[in-house]
Protein backbone atom coordinates (compact mmCIF):
# COMPACT_ATOMS: atom_id res chain seq x y z
CA UNK A 1 0.00 0.00 0.00
CA UNK A 2 0.89 3.54 -0.88
CA UNK A 3 -0.06 6.58 0.34
CA UNK A 4 -2.20 7.45 2.75
CA UNK A 5 -5.03 4.52 3.74
CA UNK A 6 -8.42 4.71 5.30
CA UNK A 7 -10.84 2.52 6.41
CA UNK A 8 -13.36 1.91 5.94
CA UNK A 9 -14.17 3.79 3.19
CA UNK A 10 -18.36 3.66 4.31
CA UNK A 11 -19.75 3.03 7.22
CA UNK A 12 -23.47 3.18 8.05
CA UNK A 13 -24.41 3.23 12.19
CA UNK A 14 -26.93 4.13 14.69
CA UNK A 15 -26.89 6.90 16.82
CA UNK A 16 -26.25 4.35 19.62
CA UNK A 17 -23.47 2.63 18.39
CA UNK A 18 -19.72 2.66 18.57
CA UNK A 19 -17.50 2.42 15.82
CA UNK A 20 -13.74 3.40 14.77
CA UNK A 21 -12.22 4.83 11.73
CA UNK A 22 -8.68 3.68 10.85
CA UNK A 23 -6.36 5.95 8.66
CA UNK A 24 -2.36 4.79 7.75
CA UNK A 25 0.12 6.88 6.13
CA UNK A 26 2.74 5.16 4.39
CA UNK A 27 4.53 8.06 3.78
CA UNK A 28 7.40 8.81 6.82
CA UNK A 29 5.40 11.46 7.71
CA UNK A 30 5.02 13.01 11.24
CA UNK A 31 2.09 14.52 11.47
CA UNK A 32 -1.80 13.51 10.78
CA UNK A 33 -5.07 15.37 10.91
CA UNK A 34 -8.71 14.18 10.72
CA UNK A 35 -10.90 16.41 8.57
CA UNK A 36 -14.57 16.92 8.06
CA UNK A 37 -16.49 17.90 4.76
CA UNK A 38 -20.06 18.22 5.09
CA UNK A 39 -22.43 18.79 2.14
CA UNK A 40 -22.33 21.97 1.10
CA UNK A 41 -19.48 23.33 3.22
CA UNK A 42 -15.75 23.45 2.95
CA UNK A 43 -13.35 21.13 4.74
CA UNK A 44 -13.12 21.45 8.11
CA UNK A 45 -10.49 20.68 10.71
CA UNK A 46 -10.74 18.62 13.13
CA UNK A 47 -7.65 17.13 15.31
CA UNK A 48 -4.00 17.51 14.40
CA UNK A 49 -1.69 15.21 15.58
CA UNK A 50 2.19 16.02 15.31
CA UNK A 51 4.92 13.41 16.44
CA UNK A 52 1.97 11.51 18.19
CA UNK A 53 0.83 14.41 20.49
CA UNK A 54 -2.68 16.19 20.02
CA UNK A 55 -1.77 20.07 18.58
CA UNK A 56 -5.23 20.99 17.45
CA UNK A 57 -8.26 20.27 18.39
CA UNK A 58 -10.93 22.76 16.55
CA UNK A 59 -13.93 22.65 18.95
CA UNK A 60 -14.88 19.00 18.13
CA UNK A 61 -17.66 17.60 20.51
CA UNK A 62 -16.62 14.91 22.50
CA UNK A 63 -18.38 11.97 20.77
CA UNK A 64 -15.41 11.95 18.73
CA UNK A 65 -12.14 10.89 20.59
CA UNK A 66 -9.01 10.77 18.07
CA UNK A 67 -5.99 8.45 18.81
CA UNK A 68 -2.57 8.46 17.82
CA UNK A 69 -0.68 5.52 18.63
CA UNK A 70 1.78 5.89 16.54
CA UNK A 71 3.43 8.45 13.47
CA UNK A 72 1.74 5.89 11.01
CA UNK A 73 -1.90 5.41 12.33
CA UNK A 74 -4.74 7.75 12.85
CA UNK A 75 -8.30 6.78 14.93
CA UNK A 76 -10.93 8.34 14.92
CA UNK A 77 -13.24 6.77 17.85
CA UNK A 78 -17.21 7.64 17.48
CA UNK A 79 -19.82 7.11 19.51
CA UNK A 80 -23.20 8.33 20.26
CA UNK A 81 -23.28 10.25 17.39
CA UNK A 82 -26.16 12.56 15.36
CA UNK A 83 -27.75 12.66 12.19
CA UNK A 84 -25.87 15.87 11.27
CA UNK A 85 -22.47 13.83 12.10
CA UNK A 86 -23.23 12.16 8.51
CA UNK A 87 -20.10 13.53 6.49
CA UNK A 88 -17.31 12.57 4.28
CA UNK A 89 -14.33 12.07 6.86
CA UNK A 90 -10.78 12.22 5.57
CA UNK A 91 -7.28 11.75 6.99
CA UNK A 92 -4.02 13.59 5.97
CA UNK A 93 -0.40 13.53 6.85
CA UNK A 94 2.12 15.75 6.06
CA UNK A 95 6.17 15.73 6.85
CA UNK A 96 5.54 17.77 10.77
CA UNK A 97 2.66 20.14 12.05
CA UNK A 98 4.89 23.13 10.56
CA UNK A 99 3.16 25.27 7.32
CA UNK A 100 5.95 24.79 5.50
CA UNK A 101 4.91 21.18 4.00
CA UNK A 102 2.08 19.48 1.89
CA UNK A 103 -0.72 17.30 3.28
CA UNK A 104 -1.86 14.62 1.37
CA UNK A 105 -5.25 13.01 1.75
CA UNK A 106 -6.97 9.17 1.87
CA UNK A 107 -9.86 8.16 -0.08
CA UNK A 108 -12.01 9.27 2.95
CA UNK A 109 -15.04 7.40 4.70
CA UNK A 110 -18.56 7.97 4.15
CA UNK A 111 -20.14 8.03 7.28
CA UNK A 112 -24.10 7.50 7.40
CA UNK A 113 -25.31 8.17 10.66
CA UNK A 114 -29.28 6.77 11.32
CA UNK B 1 -9.02 34.28 10.86
CA UNK B 2 -7.50 34.16 6.89
CA UNK B 3 -10.47 34.00 4.53
CA UNK B 4 -10.75 32.38 0.97
CA UNK B 5 -12.49 32.89 -2.19
CA UNK B 6 -12.90 30.39 -5.07
CA UNK B 7 -13.99 31.64 -8.46
CA UNK B 8 -16.09 30.44 -10.61
CA UNK B 9 -18.30 28.38 -8.30
CA UNK B 10 -19.02 26.37 -10.93
CA UNK B 11 -17.86 26.00 -14.64
CA UNK B 12 -19.13 24.02 -17.40
CA UNK B 13 -16.62 23.50 -20.78
CA UNK B 14 -16.51 21.26 -23.45
CA UNK B 15 -14.03 18.95 -24.27
CA UNK B 16 -10.57 20.72 -25.68
CA UNK B 17 -11.70 23.85 -24.02
CA UNK B 18 -9.02 26.16 -21.49
CA UNK B 19 -10.13 27.65 -18.29
CA UNK B 20 -8.76 29.59 -15.52
CA UNK B 21 -9.32 29.05 -11.81
CA UNK B 22 -9.33 31.56 -9.04
CA UNK B 23 -7.96 31.72 -5.82
CA UNK B 24 -8.22 34.63 -3.59
CA UNK B 25 -6.88 35.09 0.14
CA UNK B 26 -6.62 37.69 2.77
CA UNK B 27 -3.46 37.32 4.62
CA UNK B 28 -0.06 36.43 3.93
CA UNK B 29 0.00 32.53 3.40
CA UNK B 30 3.31 30.47 3.35
CA UNK B 31 1.69 27.21 2.12
CA UNK B 32 -0.96 27.00 -0.73
CA UNK B 33 -2.13 23.63 -2.11
CA UNK B 34 -4.51 22.83 -5.47
CA UNK B 35 -6.44 19.85 -4.97
CA UNK B 36 -8.60 18.29 -7.36
CA UNK B 37 -11.82 16.02 -5.59
CA UNK B 38 -13.04 13.23 -7.57
CA UNK B 39 -16.82 11.91 -7.71
CA UNK B 40 -15.25 9.53 -5.19
CA UNK B 41 -13.88 12.33 -2.51
CA UNK B 42 -10.65 11.61 -3.00
CA UNK B 43 -8.68 15.14 -2.47
CA UNK B 44 -5.67 14.65 -5.26
CA UNK B 45 -2.51 16.61 -4.80
CA UNK B 46 -2.31 19.07 -7.62
CA UNK B 47 0.26 21.94 -6.73
CA UNK B 48 1.76 23.08 -3.65
CA UNK B 49 2.60 26.41 -4.45
CA UNK B 50 2.76 28.97 -1.93
CA UNK B 51 4.91 31.36 -4.75
CA UNK B 52 5.56 31.78 -8.12
CA UNK B 53 4.59 29.33 -11.18
CA UNK B 54 4.52 25.61 -12.17
CA UNK B 55 3.36 22.96 -14.30
CA UNK B 56 2.71 19.53 -14.71
CA UNK B 57 0.87 18.72 -18.10
CA UNK B 58 -2.41 20.38 -19.04
CA UNK B 59 -2.29 21.72 -15.93
CA UNK B 60 -0.56 24.51 -14.67
CA UNK B 61 -0.73 27.32 -11.57
CA UNK B 62 0.80 30.83 -10.52
CA UNK B 63 0.70 32.40 -7.19
CA UNK B 64 1.07 35.87 -7.14
CA UNK B 65 1.44 36.21 -2.79
CA UNK B 66 2.02 39.97 -2.84
CA UNK B 67 -1.37 40.43 -4.27
CA UNK B 68 -2.74 37.58 -2.28
CA UNK B 69 -4.21 35.48 -5.43
CA UNK B 70 -3.57 32.16 -7.13
CA UNK B 71 -4.38 30.75 -10.67
CA UNK B 72 -4.86 27.64 -11.38
CA UNK B 73 -5.11 26.99 -15.69
CA UNK B 74 -6.43 24.17 -16.96
CA UNK B 75 -5.86 23.13 -20.86
CA UNK B 76 -7.00 21.30 -23.48
CA UNK B 77 -9.61 19.64 -20.27
CA UNK B 78 -10.53 15.76 -20.34
CA UNK B 79 -14.20 14.62 -18.92
CA UNK B 80 -11.50 13.00 -16.45
CA UNK B 81 -10.83 16.48 -15.00
CA UNK B 82 -14.29 16.82 -14.04
CA UNK B 83 -14.94 17.45 -10.20
CA UNK B 84 -14.27 19.72 -7.67
CA UNK B 85 -11.29 22.10 -7.54
CA UNK B 86 -10.15 23.72 -3.81
CA UNK B 87 -7.52 26.19 -3.12
CA UNK B 88 -6.27 25.29 0.67
CA UNK B 89 -4.00 28.05 2.15
CA UNK B 90 -2.20 28.39 5.74
CA UNK B 91 -1.23 32.01 6.81
CA UNK B 92 2.24 32.46 8.72
CA UNK B 93 0.32 32.40 11.95
CA UNK B 94 -1.52 29.07 11.74
CA UNK B 95 -0.24 25.61 11.32
CA UNK B 96 -3.92 25.04 10.25
CA UNK B 97 -4.80 24.38 6.08
CA UNK B 98 -7.84 26.69 5.44
CA UNK B 99 -9.41 25.13 2.39
CA UNK B 100 -11.89 27.44 0.18
CA UNK B 101 -15.62 26.38 -1.32
CA UNK B 102 -14.24 24.93 -4.27
CA UNK B 103 -14.86 25.75 -8.05
CA UNK B 104 -16.87 22.64 -9.47
CA UNK B 105 -16.21 22.00 -13.13
CA UNK B 106 -18.10 19.74 -15.55
CA UNK B 107 -16.58 18.71 -18.32
CA UNK B 108 -18.67 17.66 -21.49
CA UNK B 109 -17.47 15.55 -24.32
Amino acid sequence: ETGVTQTPRHLVMGMTNKKSLKCEQHLGHNAMYWYKQSAKKPLELMFVYNFKEQTENNSVPSRFSPECPNSSHLFLHLHTLQPEDSALYLCASSQDGTNLYEQYFGPGTRLTVT
Amino acid sequence: GIQVEQSPPDLILQEGANSTLRCNFSDSVNNLQWFHQNPWGQLINLFYIPSGTKQNGRLSATTVATERYSLLYISSSQTTDSGVYFCAVESYNTDKLIFGTGTRLQVFP
